[in-house]
């Protein structure tokens, strides 16, 4: 079974603090892993995915097979950021376009 | 192109009653997928529809629930005799070609259900 876990409901930083929301994952073989964002009263739109290795609006996320996580980070964080995170996973083969999500951080940038 | 179009964005019922979601893919979509999202927690997965096909309903209750898309109009879901539990986000989402790593699902607004 595939799982995804943020551990943080709530995550409230100063502007220009550095960011990190934390996502770990359970899933037996090698997964894809997405960051969703969702900004107040819009929908949720992918913000990054783990195979393309971009940083988009100044977040990363490395995945770690290890730890099993993928932990979006920012260094300086502005208060346009906040909105809620989502952490989601796919897996391969057959049934790769299920997405299992992670429940969300609401994560607030305080001026 | 104005994205995935959901409606009603918000409906409420009455135990009992029924409830039809409409979603409309982005243009030039055909692969559709619905998720539940209950208060407090994550998206869930429910359907994988094709034009006219149901590839993966193994998210959906097996009862009350079902899902089409048909080759004209919007994909609709729809809810028989809704019950309280059955209050949720519903989202849709759409991608050009099965979702895969290569191809991105695009996101609804969502509908937000409401059953009394």
């Amino acid at each position: 079974a595939q799982r995804v876990t943020q551990p943080e409901k709530l995550l409230s930083v100063f502007k220009g603090a550095p960011v990190e929301l934390k996502c770990n994952y359970s899933y037996s073989g090698s997964p894809e892993l997405f960051w969703y964002v969702q900004y107040s009263r819009q929908r949720l739109q992918l913000l990054l995915r783990h195979i393309s290795r971009e940083s988009i609006k100044g977040f990363t996320a490395d995945l770690n097979k290890g730890e099993t996580s993928f932990h979006l980070k920012k260094p300086f964080a502005q208060e346009e950021d906040s909105a809620m995170y989502y952490c989601a996973l796919s897996g391969r083969g057959g049934s790769n376009y299920k997405l299992t999500f992670g429940k969300g951080t609401l994560l607030t940038v305080n001026p | 192109n104005a994205g995935v179009m959901q409606n009603p964005r918000h409906l409420v019922r009455r135990r009992g009653q029924e409830a039809r979601l409409r979603c409309s893919p982005m243009k030039g979509h055909s692969h559709v997928y619905w998720y539940r999202q209950l208060p407090e927690e994550g998206l869930k997965f429910m359907v994988y529809l094709q034009k006219e096909n149901i590839i993966d309903e193994s998210g959906m209750p097996k009862e009350r629930f079902s899902a089409e898309f048909p080759k004209e109009g919007p994909s609709i879901l729809r809810i028989q005799q809704v019950v309280r539990g059955d209050s949720a986000a519903y989202f849709c989402a759409s991608s050009g070609s099965q979702s895969s790593w290569g191809e991105t699902q695009y996101f609804g607004p969502g509908t937000r259900l409401l059953v009394l």
